[in-house]
């Protein structure tokens, strides 16, 4: 079974602050890797799908890169807001059905 | 409004009790997905399906059913052979299945008890 970790588990940050998460994944066979954003009581929603090493990707103030050859992605929230609270899903692919991590829960403080 | 529906969102049965869980979705994708989330795991898959009429194994397929008749619907049943089916069941679809390279739409969920 593929090993798809994330990290932190959780961080708690002040709104305004900057953050920034970690995905690591198999660097071989790989396909794509997703970033979702699963809010409380709402359904997980897509942020990003990468496929290319080198890829960066940018939706209002959250970014994603992706380094294929040694395995990791990060993400980052730029001057975090309340509603940025969630927890941010990754899930890579080797071709295969999606394997995701257990997610980074991030809270915004106002 | 296109999406995916998941009824119902809370469900409840004794053990030893067969119970199926309705996904449906209108986005016309071809590919739909089971998810089983328990606290302090990742998403992990039961099924999937990629076209009407087939489906494969995910990686705890044992103690589940799933069909897949029509394309709009992939209900999927816990059996009473799962040994620990109280979890959180999500469903999602992708306009294609091969590769992981389309996004996944999630439906809402179905909570699941069993006692």
């Amino acid at each position: 079974i593929l090993n798809v970790e994330q990290s932190p588990q959780s961080l708690h940050v002040q709104e305004g602050d900057s953050t920034n998460f970690t995905c690591s994944f198999p660097s071989s066979n790989f396909y794509a890797l997703h970033w979702y954003r699963w809010e409380t009581a709402k359904s997980p929603e897509a942020l990003f799908v990468m496929t290319l090493n080198g890829d960066e990707k940018k939706k209002g103030r959250i970014s994603a890169t992706l380094n294929t050859k040694e395995g990791y992605s990060y993400l980052y929230i730029k001057g975090s807001q309340p509603e940025d609270s969630a927890t941010y899903l990754c899930a890579f692919s080797g071709n295969t059905p999606l394997v995701f991590g257990k997610g980074t829960r991030l809270s915004v403080i106002a | 409004d296109g999406g995916i529906t998941q009824s119902p969102k809370y469900l409840f049965r004794k053990e030893g009790q067969n119970v199926t869980l309705s996904c449906e979705q209108n986005l016309n994708h071809d590919a739909m997905y089971w998810y089983r989330q328990d606290p302090g795991q990742g998403l992990r898959l039961i099924y999937y399906s990629q076209i009407v009429n087939d489906f494969q194994k995910g990686d705890i397929a044992e103690g589940y059913s799933v069909s897949r008749e029509k394309k709009e619907s992939f209900p999927l049943t816990v059996t009473s052979a799962q040994k620990n089916p109280t979890a959180f069941y999500l469903c999602a679809s992708s306009i294609a299945g091969t590769g992981g390279s389309y996004e996944q739409y999630f439906g809402p969920g179905t909570r699941l008890t069993v006692t």
